[in-house]
């Protein structure tokens, strides 16, 4: 079974900051299928990135996903007002087929 | 527009039972990789099952024996019915598409439904 482990737990960054998240897994990963997406409180979870690097229809440019084998990386190059979330990573491979890390909680310092 | 409605949660007793629906309009339920998700209250997301496109099935080991996946391509509609509840199996359920097409992702999701065991 894949474990993905993400950090930090939290990071507190300032409107304008540039935000890096982490995604490690405990073996090599897919990149045609490793996914991040953004949950807000009493939301859905919502699709930011698909294979490793391909942002899904609406989300802007602003978000950017990188990486290979265990290590990946979510980008948000300048934050804004509505990028403080929780954000997850997760992946699609042999049972249990899809895994989700912990969370990153983005807040605002 | 495309869209997933889930409906059925509740509160039900240690050892019950509970079907979740999950309807959807603007694509084909059994054109997809359907699943359901939860999410304990606090916590992070788990997958529960996901029923793919040729009808093959398949469970997070947590909920195997448990809960089963199917679908109703008449109503468009995919279904989790959960037995032998536990308190830990209390969450809030989504149902979620992967793709289209397969990507291993899930880009729609519905708004979610909760489900409580408790006594």
């Amino acid at each position: 079974e894949i474990v993905l482990t993400q950090s930090p737990g939290t990071l507190s960054l300032s409107p304008g900051e540039r935000a890096t998240l982490s995604c490690r897994a405990s073996q090599s990963v897919s990149s045609s299928y490793l996914a991040w997406y953004q949950q807000k409180p009493g939301q859905a979870p919502r699709l930011l990135i698909y294979g490793a690097s391909s942002r899904a229809t609406g989300i802007p440019d602003r978000f950017s996903g990188s990486g290979s084998g265990t290590d990946f990386t979510l980008t948000i190059s300048r934050l804004e007002p509505e990028d403080f979330a929780v954000y997850y990573c997760q992946q699609y491979g042999s049972s249990p087929f899809y895994t989700f890390g912990q969370g990153t909680k983005l807040e605002i310092k | 527009e495309v869209q997933l409605v889930e409906s059925g949660g509740g509160l039900v007793q240690p050892g019950g039972s509970l079907r979740l629906s999950c309807a959807a309009s603007g694509f084909t339920v059994s054109s997809n990789y359907m699943s359901w998700v939860r999410q304990a209250p606090g916590k992070g997301l788990e997958w529960v099952s996901v029923i793919y496109s040729g009808g093959s099935t398949y469970y997070a080991d947590s909920v195997k024996g448990r809960f089963t996946i199917s679908r109703d391509n008449s109503k468009n509609t995919l279904y989790l019915q959960m037995n032998s509840l536990r308190a830990e199996d209390t969450a809030v359920y989504y149902c979620a598409r992967d793709g289209p097409p397969t990507i291993g992702a899930f880009d729609i999701w519905g708004q979610g439904t909760m489900v409580t065991v408790s006594s």
